[in-house]
């Protein structure tokens, strides 16, 4: 069946550099997403690809059948849930959320 | 920056009654999704739609639900018979879809509260 995998929570200080992990086991999938979700708002794209990538603070790294979300500098204003999509064509398997707590 | 538009934000219904939730894709977008997330869990796939067709749907979208895109702007979701368990958040997506791989973007949810 076709799954992705992150961890339930994840903690880090401010400051410090954050990994959320992912893995999948689909079969087609090739590229990552990932997504950060605030409560009430919509879920907005931080990085994607099939390669390692960076957006401003967020760093995507890149094995076939996994990747990490890197956060740097991270910030009290970064808690929230954090989730990995694998894709292929159009269709996008969704793992179930990974959400950051940030201690001050 | 183009959006998706979701309305309303919250729709409360009677259980066994018909909900219609409406959303605007972005405009020359051409994959339509719709998710939904009941309190405290994780984002659903519900169902997807391309070129005026469901192109794939999860076991959840059964025969209580349908999608139409009746004007060429509006994408709606269909809930003929209000369950208990159909209380959750809905986010309805779209996509380029002109490259393989191209991101959703979400709107902001419908809240639907069923009584």
């Amino acid at each position: 069946k076709d799954q992705v995998f992150q961890p339930s929570t994840v903690a880090s200080s401010e400051g410090a550099v954050v990994e959320i992990f992912c893995n999948h086991s689909v079969s087609n999938a090739y590229n990552f997403f990932w997504y950060l979700h605030f409560p009430g708002c919509a879920p907005r794209l931080l990085v994607k690809g099939s390669k390692p990538s960076q957006q401003g603070r967020y760093n995507m790294t890149y094995e076939r059948f996994s990747s990490s979300l890197l956060i740097l500098q991270v910030r009290e204003a970064d808690a929230a849930v954090y989730y990995c999509a694998a894709c292929y064509g159009q269709n996008f398997v969704f793992g179930p959320g990974t959400r950051l707590s940030v201690l001050p | 920056e183009p959006e998706v538009t979701q309305t309303p934000s919250h729709q409360v219904t009677q259980m066994g009654q018909e909900v219609i939730l409406r959303c605007v894709p972005i405009s020359n977008h051409l994959y339509f999704y719709w998710y939904r997330q009941i309190l405290g869990q994780k984002v659903e796939f519900l169902v997807s739609f391309y070129n005026n067709e469901i192109s794939e749907k999860s076991e959840i979208f059964d025969d209580q639900f349908s999608v139409e895109r009746p004007d060429g702007s509006n994408f709606t979701l269909k809930i003929r018979s209000t369950k208990l368990e159909d209380s959750a958040m809905y986010f309805c997506a779209s996509a380029p879809g002109q490259t393989t791989n191209s991101p959703l973007h979400f709107g902001n949810g419908t809240r639907l509260t069923v009584t």
